[in-house]
């Protein structure tokens, strides 16, 4: 069975940092490129960034180029996302998906307040 | 960046009801288009690939079209389990984007 499951979130002051992870299992994680999809409270989705398979090709929306950094560990079959410098418009829930998939792990809430 | 044009915002049904949502791409995304279906505090479900694929599991009442810059999204008979928000995504170039969502409530 395929499972994704993030963790990390929480509550973080306006320019701090914090780290997610997606823990994966029930697929060869290493052949797949991944995704990360974020939703503000009462939202739309918004994606943030993929991943290839090795990890060299990195893709982002604007809003975060600069601030986040998408990688991943293939032996711990792990997803992360680094995010730096936040601001109250990244609070959301974070989802981490196979790409092209109908795999989603559950989402973890990421919120930036003083 | 390309923009997704969903309509509408929301709709009320009936059960039983046909339901047809849109999605506009604001250039050609040939058909690298998907739809999803979302309920509160729940990930997405996606339920049509390459704009008029069903996902396996997805019931059959769920069907998709179009390509280039126009797509269809539609739910032959509305059923209670279907009342969710959807929306579109496209993933033809970067940064991939989603439509703004239609909300379908009970009439």
């Amino acid at each position: 069975e395929v499972q994704l499951v993030e963790s990390g979130g929480g509550l973080v002051q306006p320019g701090g940092s914090l780290r997610l992870s997606c823990a994966t299992s029930g697929f060869t994680f290493s052949t797949y490129w991944m995704t990360w999809v974020r939703q503000a409270p009462g939202k739309g989705l918004e994606w943030v960034a993929n991943i290839n398979e090795d990890g060299s090709q990195k893709y982002y929306v604007d809003s975060v180029k600069g601030r986040f950094t998408i990688s991943r560990d293939n032996a711990k079959n792990s997803l992360y996302l680094q995010m730096n410098s936040l601001r109250a418009g990244d609070t959301a829930v974070y989802y981490c998906a196979i790409r092209y998939s109908d795999y989603w792990g559950q989402g973890t809430l990421v919120t930036v307040s003083s | 960046d390309i923009r997704m044009t969903q309509s509408p915002s929301s709709l009320s049904a009936s059960v039983g009801d046909r339901v047809t949502i849109t999605c506009r791409a604001s250039q050609g995304i040939r058909n690298d288009l998907g739809w999803y279906q979302q309920k509160p505090g729940k990930a997405p479900k996606r339920l049509i690939f390459g704009a008029s694929n069903v996902q396996s599991g997805v019931p059959s009442r769920f069907s998709g079209s179009g390509s280039g810059t126009e797509f269809t999204l539609t739910i032959s008979s509305l059923q209670p389990e279907d009342f969710a928000t959807y929306y579109c995504l496209q993933h033809n170039s970067y940064p991939w984007t989603f439509g703004q969502g239609t909300k379908v409530e009970i009439k």
